[in-house]
């Protein structure tokens, strides 16, 4: 079966523009995650999706960041004004659920959008 | 604050020989830990997970455990190939479902 697709792969933006950045997760998966991967360092939390409703945006780091996942399955990142600092790589994630008690599930990630601000 | 470490320094062996990897946490007790392996361009690929009442799990070549009281977890590839050279990361969830992780750990497997 398909995985998790991200697109674009690449985006080069200038400083200021809006991007937005799609994540189409395993099918029948109703957690998302986004993660952001700068270099050298492990993937960072940003926000996390059970169904349609953001259970947890508390790693957004500003209200420039926003997330949407509308039907419960797509879900776009967005981003306004970017600035050069938000350059990193996007990851994408989804398992099962999330986790219920003592039955944690694996995320499966997708290969991500790098994103370049010039 | 939580704080997940992972060995900074890439870790090179000769084929054969067994890789530990090291992640150690503060200021939290985590239910389980998750092992996560990446190659460059690519997004992380789960390995293992292992629960703060189990102390070892194996899965083929790989070993984890799990020591709650030095708040330590230590990640074995016995046999290692080249193939297994990537980066491993080691992840927690401090909040029941997003994963914080480690900076990972580089490992080379040379023939």
């Amino acid at each position: 079966g398909a995985g998790v697709s991200q697109t674009p792969s690449n985006k080069v933006t200038e400083k200021g523009k809006y991007v937005e950045l799609r994540c189409d997760p395993i099918s029948g998966h109703t957690a998302l995650y986004w993660y952001r991967q700068s270099l050298g360092q492990g993937p960072e939390f940003l926000i996390y999706f059970q169904g349609t409703g953001a259970a947890d945006d508390s790693g957004l780091p500003n209200d420039r960041f926003f997330a949407v996942r509308p039907e419960g399955s797509v879900s776009t990142l967005k981003i306004q004004r970017t600035e050069r600092g938000d350059s990193a790589v996007y990851l994408c994630a989804s398992s099962q659920a999330g986790t219920s008690g003592s039955k944690p599930y694996e995320q499966y990630f997708g290969p991500g959008t790098r994103l370049t601000v010039t | 604050s939580q704080k997940i470490e992972q060995n900074s320094e890439a870790l090179n062996i000769q084929e054969g020989k067994t890789a530990t990897l090291t992640c150690n946490y503060t200021n939290y007790s985590p239910a389980y830990l998750q092992w996560y392996r990446q190659d460059p361009g690519r997004g992380p690929v789960f390995l293992l997970l292992i629960r703060e009442n189990e102390k070892e799990k194996r899965k083929e070549r790989l070993k984890v455990t799990f020591d709650t009281t030095l708040k330590q977890s230590l990640f074995h590839i016995t046999a290692s190939q080249p193939a297994d050279s990537a980066t491993y990361l080691c992840a927690l969830s401090f909040s029941g479902y997003a994963l914080n992780f480690g900076k990972g750990t580089s490992l080379l497997v040379t023939p």
